[in-house]
């Protein structure tokens, strides 16, 4: 499988806007770049997804690279709700969701 | 918006019992699945589910694991002999249908359990 890299822990302030990276080299064609979080004590919860093209949706912005070989979450204006683990998954899209969940990047948020 | 429904919430058994954790996920969900996540450290996927049959299996679903859809409505993982090391989380997900780019999973709560 292709692997991600993150940071272990990012901090921000709130209401102040977030850029969450993940590095992925090895990504294949094929391999859609999943975003999923986890907040203390729950089950993890997807962000956004996407193959080639930036996207955006009501809870956040998904920027990737030209080459595919890193990707940007982006959350516009940080809240304390957002404060949580976020993973960066490739999935390959001829493949189920066995998803490689990896460490992610624990983030901060400061009042 | 729909859950993915988990029970029990936490459970604490005794090393060598049997445990069965229950989901009800989302009502026109088709793809079922199992993750576990042991304290500290990161998620694993177990095992998925499709039309009564496993589709695919981590090397963690031994034969002490076995999963099930009962009834229409109910997708449980039974654990048969619990160890110590199979205290964790286990997190009960589902997607509607085949698993193309456009879908993703939708995780319950999860179960905690406590093997002593």
């Amino acid at each position: 499988d292709a692997k991600t890299t993150q940071p272990n822990s990012m901090e921000s302030n709130e209401e102040e806007p977030v850029h969450l990276p993940c590095n992925h080299s090895t990504i294949s064609g094929t391999d859609y770049i999943h975003w999923y979080r986890q907040l203390p004590s729950q089950g993890p919860e997807y962000v956004i997804h996407g193959l080639t093209s930036n996207v955006n949706n009501r809870m956040a912005s998904l920027a990737i690279a030209e080459d595919r070989k890193s990707s940007t979450l982006i959350l516009h204006r940080a809240t304390l709700r957002d404060a949580a683990v976020y993973y960066c998954i490739l999935r390959p899209s001829n493949s189920g969701y066995a998803l490689n969940f990896g460490k992610g990047t624990s983030l901060l948020v400061t009042p | 918006e729909p859950e993915v429904t988990q029970t029990p919430s936490h459970q604490v058994t005794q090393m060598g019992q049997e445990v069965i954790l229950r989901c009800v996920p989302i009502s026109n969900h088709l793809y079922f699945y199992w993750y576990r996540q042991i304290l500290g450290q990161k998620v694993e996927f177990l095992v998925s589910f499709y039309n009564n049959e496993i589709s695919e299996k981590s090397e963690i679903f031994d034969d002490q694991f076995s999963v099930e859809r009962p009834d229409g409505s109910n997708f449980t993982l039974k654990i048969r002999s619990t160890k110590l090391e199979d205290s964790a989380m286990y997190f009960c997900a589902s997607i509607p249908d085949s698993p193309s780019g456009a879908n993703v999973l939708t995780f319950g709560a999860g179960s905690r359990l406590t093997v002593l």
